[in-house]
C-alpha cells in the first residue's frame, strides 16, 4: 500500500468512447502527477498538478484531459483516443512540487484502446 | 508483423549473488538521482537516491554510486533475494525541483 489508489486497474475502451482514469492520495501530499509507461520505453511525465494548479503539461495530444479538483484527487479524462494511446497509466505524488524525487506511485491504470 | 521496439535490458543473477544495475545519464548538469524498483502489475517505489555532491550512497542491502566524470550511476544488491526480482529504472533532475528523466530500466531476475 503506497498511499496513491488508482482505479480503474484495467480499462479497455473502444476509440469513440470516453472514460476517466482516477487517483487519490492519502499522504497529505501537494503535487500530483500523470505519467504513461509504455512497453519497454521510459517513463513520459503527461501533466504536473502542485496544489491544485497545472504546472506542466508535457506536450500532451488534448484527447487526454486531466483534472485536480483537490490536493488529494486528481483525474485523467480520455476521449477519441487512439490505439497507441494504449499503455499503462500511473498516478504519482510528492509532498511539492519542489520534491520530484520522492515520488510515490499507485499501481496504475492499465489501458487498452481497441 | 513484428513489431520493433526497445529490448530492456536484463540481468539474471543467483539467489545470495550481488548485484550490479548500471545506468547512464544524459544530462551533466543533473544534481540529483533516485533509484525505483517496478514489481509486476504495481508502481515504481522509490529505494535510494543521490545528491551529486556525493559519490556513494549505502541503503540497507543497497548501495548507490554516482561517478559524475563519465555520467555513471549503478545500483549494488547484496545478497539478492527473489523478492528482488523486478525492473529497476534510474532517474536524473537538476536542482531536485526540474524534471525527473527515467531511464529505460533494467530486469532483474534472480534464479534460486
Amino acid at each position: 500500500e503506497t498511499g496513491v489508489t488508482q482505479t480503474p486497474r484495467h480499462l479497455v475502451m473502444g476509440m469513440t468512447n470516453k472514460k476517466s482514469l482516477k487517483c487519490e492520495q492519502h499522504l497529505g501530499h501537494n503535487a500530483m502527477y500523470w505519467y504513461k509507461q509504455s512497453a519497454k520505453k521510459p517513463l513520459e511525465l503527461m501533466f504536473v498538478y502542485n496544489f491544485k494548479e497545472q504546472t506542466e503539461n508535457n506536450s500532451v495530444p488534448s484527447r487526454f484531459s486531466p483534472e485536480c479538483p483537490n490536493s488529494s484527487h486528481l483525474f485523467l479524462h480520455l476521449h477519441t483516443l487512439q490505439p497507441e494511446d494504449s499503455a499503462l497509466y500511473l498516478c504519482a505524488s510528492s509532498q511539492d512540487r519542489r520534491n520530484t524525487g520522492e515520488l510515490f506511485f499507485g499501481e496504475g491504470s492499465r489501458l487498452t484502446v481497441l | 508483423g513484428e513489431s520493433v521496439g526497445l529490448h530492456l535490458p536484463t540481468l539474471s543473477v543467483q539467489e545470495g549473488d550481488n548485484s550490479i544495475i548500471n545506468c547512464a545519464y544524459s544530462n551533466s548538469a543533473s544534481d540529483y538521482f533516485i533509484w525505483y524498483k517496478q514489481e509486476s502489475g504495481k508502481g515504481p517505489q522509490f529505494i535510494i537516491d543521490i545528491r551529486s555532491n556525493m559519490d556513494k550512497r549505502q541503503g540497507q542491502r543497497v548501495t548507490v554510486l554516482l561517478n559524475k566524470t563519465v555520467k555513471h550511476l549503478s545500483l549494488q544488491i547484496a545478497a539478492t533475494q527473489p523478492g528482488d526480482s523486478a525492473v529497476y529504472f534510474c532517474a536524473e533532475c537538476y536542482n531536485q525541483g526540474g524534471k525527473l528523466i527515467f531511464g529505460q530500466g533494467t530486469e532483474l531476475s534472480v534464479k534460486p
